[in-house]
């Protein structure tokens, strides 16, 4: 079964500090990997999409790696601002006809000044 | 310029009552998606459009359903919403499938409360 996991659940960190998130997936045979980034009330948005072939992709302070062979990717996020707070989702597509993706349940990040 | 939107934000029923959300997009776009999305859960696929192709996801309750009488329009229906129905209904369009890497731009969301 695909499995998108992520972590931590919840996240709380200090204004100008940096963190990482975590997202482990099974799915197969893997096609891409998003990252979206939801407040509070609000529709995601895309940050990266990265393929088979990209292991970094970078969106300002947002940065995506992927390691295909571990099946791990991370957002790193550099000097965090208050409204880098809300939820951050990890997305896994399928490379199949119907390209079906598996969501994570998301980090909820906290940033407090 | 919005470029998914969804109408309205806020959509409150009674139970049993049917409902219709709306979703229009200016991307022409040709895959549009509907997802359910509860209290600190991942949005959850309903289904999608491949242009006219309809594309129900297998636990999709039947109570739900789907019109795009257009490109750039696409509803839905919950015919008879129960208590459980109660979540944030998002609209999403991509140029191609998932499998694709297509970027996937979501509409802000209709917050449906049932009474």
């Amino acid at each position: 079964k695909n499995q998108v996991e992520q972590s931590p659940q919840s996240l709380i960190i200090l204004e100008g500090k940096n963190c990482t998130l975590q997202c482990n997936y099974t799915v197969s045979p893997f096609s891409n990997l998003r990252w979206y980034k939801q407040d509070t009330g609000r529709g995601p948005v895309s940050l990266t999409i990265m393929t088979f072939s990209e292991n970094t992709k970078s969106n300002g302070r947002y940065t995506a790696t992927l390691d295909a062979d571990t099946k791990q990717s991370s957002l790193h996020i550099t000097a965090s601002q208050l409204s880098d707070s809300a939820s951050y989702i990890c997305v896994v597509s399928a490379n199949t006809n119907a390209g079906k993706s598996t969501f994570g349940d998301g980090t909820t990040l906290t940033v407090k000044p | 310029d919005a470029m998914v939107i969804q109408n309205p934000r806020y959509q409150v029923t009674q139970f049993g009552k049917p409902v219709t959300l709306s979703c229009s997009q200016t991307l022409n776009h040709n895959v549009m998606y509907w997802y359910q999305q509860k209290s600190s859960q991942a949005p959850k696929l309903l289904f999608h459009y491949y242009d006219k192709d309809f594309n129900n996801e297998a636990d999709t309750p039947d109570n739900f359903q789907s019109r795009r009488p257009n490109t750039s329009f696409c509803f839905l229906d919950i015919r008879s919403p129960g208590l459980g129905d109660a979540a944030m209904y998002l609209c999403a369009t991509s140029r191609g499938l998932a499998g694709g890497a297509y970027e996937q731009f979501f509409g802000p969301g209709t917050r449906l409360t049932v009474l």
